[in-house]
C-alpha cells in the first residue's frame, strides 16, 4: 500500500528566511512525487513533481524539492520565504503502475513579515 | 484556455436527499479524479477514471456514493441519502493521461448537509 506523511500541521517562518515543508512516503517500487499548494479560497495548484532523473526538482514560485530515496523523503524548500507563500501545501505520491494518487494531510505554511 | 469547472459551487441540502455534483474536465484530458476535502483535513481520494478503462472506485466511502463519466468527458458524482458527515468540499481534477501528468483541479463544490 502506498502512503504519504506530512509530519507538521503548521510551519511558521519569518519572511526572508529559508523554509522547509517535510514529506515522507511509502510505496512499493519507484514513486512519482508531487507538491501542490492551496491558497485561501482558491483551488489546488501544481508546484512541482519528481518522475525520474535529477533528484533536485525546481518548480513554480521559486520552490524546489529534493527526492531522497534512502530516506524516502521529498521535502519542499525555498531559499527565501515571502509572505505571499502563506498557504496550505500538499505532498502526493503515486507508485509506478498504480492508478491513484495519494495526498498527505497538508501543512499550513505561515510566513510572518 | 478553460480550466476544470465544477458545478454547483455551493450546495446546501437536507439529510436524506440525493445530490449530484458535476465536473467538466479540461478538453482532451483522459484522466479524471474526484476527491473529498473535509474541514481541516487532507484530500481523500474517491474515484479515478482513465479513458475507457474501468474506473478505480476503491476510495468511495459507501455504496451511497457513485460516479459516472459520459463520453470520456463530463463526470457526475452522485451521493444518495446524504448524511451530515458527507459535508465537505468535493474536488475534481483532470490530467492528460493520468500516471505522471500534472493534475489540474477545479474550484470545488462545497456541500453542506443539514
Amino acid at each position: 500500500a502506498q502512503s504519504v506523511a506530512q509530519p507538521e500541521d503548521q510551519v511558521n517562518v519569518a519572511e526572508g528566511n529559508p523554509l522547509t515543508v517535510k514529506c515522507t512516503y511509502s510505496v512499493s517500487g519507484n514513486p512519482y512525487l508531487f507538491w501542490y499548494v492551496q491558497y485561501p479560497n482558491r483551488g489546488l495548484q501544481f508546484l512541482l513533481k519528481y518522475i525520474t532523473g535529477d533528484n533536485l526538482v525546481k518548480g513554480s514560485y521559486g520552490f524546489e524539492a529534493e527526492f531522497n530515496k534512502s530516506q524516502t523523503s521529498f521535502h519542499l524548500k525555498k531559499p527565501s520565504a515571502l509572505v505571499s507563500d502563506s498557504a496550505l501545501y500538499f505532498c502526493a505520491v503515486r507508485a509506478l503502475g498504480a492508478s491513484k494518487i495519494i495526498f498527505g494531510s497538508g501543512t499550513r505554511l505561515s510566513i510572518r513579515p | 484556455g478553460a480550466g476544470v469547472s465544477q458545478s454547483p459551487s455551493n450546495k446546501v441540502t437536507e439529510k436524506g436527499k440525493d445530490v449530484e455534483l458535476r465536473c467538466d474536465p479540461i478538453s482532451g484530458h483522459t484522466a479524471l479524479y474526484w476527491y473529498r476535502q473535509s474541514l481541516g483535513q487532507g484530500l481523500e481520494f474517491l474515484i479515478y477514471f482513465q479513458g475507457n478503462s474501468a474506473p478505480d472506485k476503491s476510495g468511495l466511502p459507501s455504496d451511497r456514493f457513485s460516479a459516472e463519466r459520459t463520453g470520456g468527458s463530463v463526470s457526475t458524482l452522485t451521493i444518495q441519502r446524504t448524511q451530515q458527515e458527507d459535508s465537505a468540499v468535493y474536488l475534481c481534477a483532470s490530467s492528460l493521461e493520468g500516471r505522471t501528468d500534472t493534475q489540474y483541479f477545479g474550484p470545488g463544490t462545497r456541500l453542506t448537509v443539514l
